[in-house]
């Protein structure tokens, strides 16, 4: 059975900062891993998808990695502005299922 | 493109009661799967639809059903609802083929009194 965990539960950083939000995963046998925000009360916005066969994907600010093997995956956020804050969400997409399993995320607070 | 949405967005039941929540997804996207967030057990997948066809289902308690119309809408229904039921439910569209990208939905926000 999949299981998808984050750390830390929650993460507060003065603006500018560049920061890195963490992700396990216990079956490396995904599809993909996507990250999304999610704004308090709101429903989910992708950020970036990385298929199994790849390394790491870039928008903007945002850099996701991805190492299957080590059943591990990585947000960086540089040079972090308010408008950040929110919870992070990592999902692994199973394989022979169109079924994401999201960890708990990670509550991010960019303090001005 | 219209993103993907739900109707409606914030629901009051009583428990016992029953409900039938709303998602019409991104035009062309054939898969809809549907989430419940709690704070407790965070975001869990309910079920998929894809062609009218349940597809994958997730260990809820049969309380929990869909269908999805040719359109490619979909509903669930929770019957005889329980206190535990209030949460953020949240569909998803796709294409439908493994690995695709899931675009979500705002929510319904259910409170069961």
């Amino acid at each position: 059975k999949q299981e998808v965990t984050q750390i830390p539960a929650a993460l507060s950083v003065p603006e500018g900062e560049n920061l890195v939000l963490n992700c396990s995963f216990t079956d490396s046998a995904i599809y993909n891993l996507q990250w999304f925000r999610q704004d308090p009360g709101k429903g989910l916005t992708s950020l970036l998808l990385i298929q199994s066969s790849q390394r790491e994907q870039t928008s903007g600010r945002l850099n996701a990695s991805l190492d299957k093997s080590s059943g591990r995956s990585t947000l960086y956020i540089a040079a972090s502005q308010p408008g950040d804050s929110a919870t992070y969400l990592c999902a692994a997409s199973i394989q022979g299922a169109q079924k994401l399993v999201f960890g708990q995320g990670t509550r991010l607070t960019i303090n001005p | 493109k219209a993103g993907v949405t739900q109707t409606p967005r914030y629901l009051i039941k009583t428990r016992g009661q029953q409900v039938t929540l709303s998602c019409s997804p991104i035009s062309g996207h054939r898969s809809v799967s549907w989430y419940q967030q709690t704070p407790g057990q965070g975001l869990q997948f309910l079920f998929e639809y894809f062609s009218e066809t349940q597809r994958n289902k997730g260990n809820f308690p049969g309380r929990f059903s869909g269908r999805q119309f040719s359109n490619s809408r979909s509903e669930m229904n929770v019957s005889t609802l329980e206190l535990g039921d209030s949460a953020l439910y949240l569909c998803a569209s796709s294409y439908g083929r493994r690995g695709d990208t899931q675009y979500f939905g705002p929510g319904t926000r259910l409170t069961v009194l």
